[in-house]
This record gives structure tokens, sequence and C-alpha cells, in this order.
């Protein structure tokens, strides 16, 4: 089966460091997303793994560990714009190469 | 702005209706998705098209029926909705290879 799991809502302070977790359980690997949502938006794209490792993009930073099924998004110096959706999502062999999403993980920066 | 367009963006449509969802990308790639978001719930894939063939449909009911005239246009064409299909439609594409998809800004559906 395919699953991913994200924690549903987290809360943080402008000009903080946020980790957001994502677990993954599927038939098969091809990459791990990460894309950010506004409200009534669409999803765009923050960062790729496909290697064990950190991949560093600016104020985002996202890491992979593909034994343990396990994925972080690290948002730092954080702002309010930054309040929206994370999803997580693992492309999948076994699934025709399609993504699999997760539930997605709501963030609200306060000032 | 993502370089996927959908309109309408809002939409709502009685039981009886018949209705179709447009989705364009002049980005050059060879796949489109139609994908459903629902509240509290996973990005639900309903539909690949890879080179305008389609290649999934993930046992979505027949009141959608997915249409690919060409590599940059992409229809979901809806009859007899139910209330609980309400919900946001997103199409995607992306190019060959293990790439991210682009996501249009989808349809807000509301079935009444």
């Amino acid at each position: 089966g395919q699953n991913i799991d994200q924690p549903t809502e987290m809360t943080a302070t402008e000009g903080a460091i946020v980790q957001i977790n994502c677990t993954y359980q599927t038939s098969g690997f091809n990459g791990l997303f990460w894309y950010q949502q506004h409200a009534g938006e669409a999803p765009t794209f923050l960062s790729y793994n496909v290697l064990d490792g950190l991949e560093e993009k600016g104020r985002f930073s996202s890491f992979l560990s593909r034994s343990k099924g396990y994925s972080y998004l690290l948002l730092k110096e954080l702002q309010m714009k930054d309040s929206a959706s994370y999803l997580c999502a693992v492309r999948d062999p076994s699934y025709g190469q399609n993504f699999v999403f997760g539930p997605g993980t709501r963030l609200s920066v306060l000032p | 702005e993502t370089g996927v367009t959908q309109t309408p963006r809002h939409l709502v449509m009685g039981m009886t209706n018949k209705k179709s969802l447009k989705c364009e990308q002049h980005l050059g790639h060879n796949a489109m998705y139609w994908y459903k978001q629902s509240a509290k719930k996973p990005l639900e894939l309903m539909f690949v098209y890879s080179l305008e063939e389609r290649v999934e449909n993930n046992s979505v009911p027949s009141r959608f029926s997915p249409e690919c005239p060409n590599s940059s246009h992409l229809f979901l064409h809806l009859h007899t909705l139910q209330p609980e299909d309400s919900a946001l439609y997103l199409c995607a594409s992306s190019p060959a290879g293990n790439t991210e998809a682009f996501f249009g800004q989808g349809t807000r559906l509301t079935v009444v």
C-alpha cells in the first residue's frame, strides 16, 4: 500500500525556525517532493530529494533518509507569507511514476 | 503563475447539470493530470494523460469523463454529480522524467 503522514497543523513565530516532518511507506520510490500551497492557490514546487541528505535552497532546506522513509522541510527566518499548507509527495514507480501526496501540514506564522 | 491555466475558477452546478472544466499549458510538457482536493484529505489522482493517451484512471466514477484533444489541453467533463463531489479540482502537467509537476490554480466546484 501507499501511505504518507504529516502533522495536520503547526504554529510558529515570525523569525523562528520550523521543521515539518513527513514519513512515507510506498511500494516504490523515485524522489520526494515538497510543495507549498497558499489558501485558494495552486501548489508550487519547493524542493526535491532523491538521494539521502540535505538539499538547501535559501531559507528552505529539505532532508531525506530513504532507509527510514523519512523527510523533513526546514524553514528558517519565518515570515508571515510562509503561512500556507506544505505538501509532501513521493513519486512511485509502482504507481506509474505518479505522485502519492500526503495530507499536507497547515503552518500558521504568528507575529 | 505556473504556466498552467484552469477555467473556470469557481463553478456551482446542480446534480442534473453537465459542465466541463478546462486546463491549458504551453510549457511543452508531455503529461497532464487531474487531481481532486477535498478538505482535510490528500490530493487524489484522478486521471493521467501521457502523450495524449490516458494511462491511469484510478477507478474514478464514470460521472467524471476526461478528454485530452492535444498535448496542451485537458478537459474534465462532469455530469450527474453528487454533493460529495464538491471539491477543488486541480490540473497539473510535467515534462518526461522524474521531475516536479506544475499545478494550475484549480476550479472550486460546488454541487448543489
